[in-house]
């Protein structure tokens, strides 16, 4: 079963509301990914973080790597419509293993 | 390419008949992954290619699928005797330098097996 879990599994906001997406791994990882999936597309690399505390910032979104290096996050400051798709976090569980296992993601949907 | 290709984009198959799902990575790229994606699911793990080999098969979900990449270029996911619940769509993506960068995608064949 999946060993990288995201919570919530779905998030429906006003435009100009702000969104959180939280990924929890099983294990300490050496990185974390994040991707972006629009409706009817393929998923999308926003970013990989790397060191413990981590923080990382672009325009409206800002993504934190725990101290633990097992636990994440994506931040969306006011919410646009293009904001809209699903958010999978992702991680090289196993040491040595050569598999990115994701997230179930989270949906976003935005209320224009 | 300028980025992943995959082919067939939609493949419609009757349950019991043998697929066969191409990727075309981005060149240079020495990493390629094949992933599937059931709706509302993140994309699962197959198994992975570091040139011609397969570095992690551990995602294959039984004997039916086969993966090669003869040439540590294009890949071929093979899959034999498809059921019902082989119907999702099998995303490939490619990287530098594996699991410790960027993966970019192709966008996806998707499978439906009646």
């Amino acid at each position: 079963g999946q060993q990288v879990m995201q919570i919530p599994q779905y998030q429906h906001v006003q435009e100009g509301e702000d969104f959180t997406t939280y990924c929890n791994s099983s294990t300490t990882l050496s990185n974390i990914q994040w991707y972006k999936q629009r409706p009817g597309g393929h998923p999308v690399f926003l970013i990989q973080l790397v060191k413990s505390g981590e923080v990382k910032k672009q325009k409206r979104l800002t993504f934190q790597f725990g101290e633990a290096k097992k636990n994440s996050s994506l931040h969306i400051t006011a919410t646009q419509t293009t904001d809209v798709g699903t958010y999978f976090c992702a991680g090289p569980i196993d040491q040595g293993a050569q598999k990115l296992v994701f997230g179930q993601g989270t949906r976003l949907t935005i209320n224009p | 390419g300028a980025g992943v290709s995959q082919t067939p984009s939609n493949k419609v198959t009757e349950k019991g008949k043998y697929v066969e799902l191409r990727c075309d990575p981005i060149s240079g790229h020495t990493a390629l992954y094949w992933y599937r994606q059931s709706l509302g699911q993140g994309p699962e793990f197959l198994i992975y290619f570091q040139g011609t080999g397969a570095a992690d098969d551990s995602g294959l979900p039984n004997d039916r699928f086969f993966a090669v990449r003869p040439e540590g270029s294009v890949s071929t996911l093979k899959i034999q005797r498809t059921e019902r619940g082989d119907s999702a769509v099998y995303l490939c993506a490619s990287s530098l330098i594996g699991h410790r960068g960027e993966l970019f995608f192709g966008e996806g064949s998707r499978l439906t097996v009646l």
